[in-house]
């Protein structure tokens, strides 16, 4: 049973450039959560699809968004990029219930690099 | 003020040493609480939940205090292998998203 899978694995991209990042939830799983994890610092909640529709969302700006598709799959799309997105992003996905937060499984991320 | 804060460390021990993590919380509707485990710019991977009546898994400790807002990690008889960044999560319910700590870096020494 494959967990979590996210690609790619690294990505090195230039200031103003716009990038996708792809995340395949585990089997059994519906909701996605995106987090980005810069360097020093905990994971930040970006936001959250469940049924194609995005549920939640952290205090990022409109250059973040995503999309989740019918297999539950999700991208995250960042335009306009800064040398201030470069971080760790990290999916996580979760099945639908009352304790979703115990069933939590993350991805082993995208390191994403702007120069 | 950050919502979940921790000892910034890093924390160097011997092995065999005992070593507790501190953590604050500021939401006061915080309900759920955990202690992830991260490797080396790995995924953090849960390591246990924090239950208002403490909680031990093995050699790892888990208690909360509701009153100070305040949740602690004790490891005893410490490995190499416990060398990680350990990260505190609280979260204001089952559904709704983490909010980790910076973490606390443990190197375990030989």
């Amino acid at each position: 049973d494959a967990g979590v899978t996210q690609s790619p694995t690294h990505l090195i991209k230039t200031r103003g450039q716009q990038v996708t990042l792809r995340c395949s939830p585990k089997s059994g799983h519906d909701t996605v959560s995106w987090y980005q994890q810069a360097l020093g610092q905990g994971p930040q909640f970006i936001f959250q699809y469940y049924e194609e529709e995005e549920r939640q969302r952290g205090n990022f700006p409109d250059r973040f968004s995503g999309h989740q598709f019918p297999n539950y799959s999700s991208e995250l799309n960042v335009n306009a990029l800064l040398l201030g997105d470069s971080a760790l992003y990290l999916c996580a996905s979760s099945a639908t219930g009352r304790r979703t937060n115990e069933k939590l499984f993350f991805g082993s991320g995208t390191q994403l690099s702007v120069l | 003020r950050k919502e979940v804060e921790q000892d910034p460390g890093p924390f160097n021990v011997p092995e065999g040493a005992t070593v507790a993590f501190n953590c604050t919380y500021s939401n006061s509707a915080s309900q759920s609480f955990f202690w992830y485990r991260q490797d080396c710019r790995k995924e953090p991977k849960l390591l246990m939940s924090v239950y208002s009546s403490g909680n031990e898994d093995g050699r790892f400790t888990a208690q909360l205090n509701r009153a100070s807002q305040y949740i602690s990690l004790l490891i005893r008889d410490s490995k190499l292998s416990d060398s990680a960044t350990y990260l505190c999560v609280a979260t204001t319910s089952g559904n709704t998203p983490l909010v980790f700590g910076k973490g606390t870096r443990l190197s375990v020494i030989a």
